[in-house]
């Protein structure tokens, strides 16, 4: 079936730090990627996307780009800020099975000052 | 737009006992599903509604949980009898190709349940 997977966290770095989340899936046919990102008390809410191959979704510093040879959807940030702390799930979705989303088991990211 | 609500945040039960929980979504959105997130999990989805329809349950435990979306807006999820492992936030998102692409889901605070 299809899954993602995605490193272990906790992933401790401290602010300005390069961030990198490895994320790779398994599916059958041509999945829509995501980022969703939950921080602490909050919902879990988008953080970018990307719906073909080679295409880099970006939001708020963080990036990540379609890989479909190496079935990846890494996200990265350049300088990470305390405020960035949270749980990172990556995520993919399929217009035949609905559009529902399959996630990953997240990545916890603690920033220190 | 007001987002997804949901209730209760937390609820603390005994094994054995029944649940409910309750979701809103937000307004004009057609599609809702129900999430269960296991502590250090990612979501794993139990059920998709389309209106009042439903599309994906295939992951529902059926013998214990249920779910209804009367009138195609708000929802709820019962488990009956719950077990140990039902401890877990339960999660209502809901979609609109108006709000989004598709995977595009607007996500509640969620339902924090504890089974004794």
């Amino acid at each position: 079936g299809d899954s993602v997977t995605q490193m272990e966290g906790p992933v401790t770095l401290s602010e300005e730090a390069f961030l990198t989340i490895n994320c790779t899936y398994t599916a059958t046919g041509y999945p829509s990627l995501f980022w969703y990102v939950q921080y602490p008390g909050e919902g879990l809410q988008l953080l970018l996307k990307a719906t073909k191959a080679d295409d880099k979704g970006s939001n708020k510093g963080f990036e990540a780009t379609y890989r479909k040879e190496t079935t990846s959807f890494h996200l990265e940030k350049g300088s990470v800020q305390v405020s960035d702390s949270a749980v990172y799930f990556c995520a993919l979705s399929l217009v035949a099975a609905g559009n529902k989303l399959t996630f990953g088991g997240g990545t916890r990211v603690l920033v220190k000052p | 737009e007001a987002g997804v609500a949901q209730s209760p945040r937390y609820k603390i039960i005994e094994k054995r006992q029944s649940v409910a929980f309750w979701c809103n979504p937000i307004s004009g959105h057609a599609t809702l599903y129900w999430y269960q997130q296991i502590l250090g999990q990612g979501p794993k989805l139990l059920i998709q509604f389309q209106n009042n329809g439903v599309v994906d349950d295939s992951q529902l435990p059926k013998d214990r949980f249920s779910a209804e979306r009367l009138k195609g807006v708000d929802s709820t999820l019962k488990i009956q009898p719950a077990k140990l492992e039902d401890s877990a936030v339960y999660l209502c998102a809901s979609s609109s190709p108006a709000s989004g692409g598709p995977g595009e889901l607007f996500f509640g605070e969620g339902s924090r349940l504890t089974v004794l």
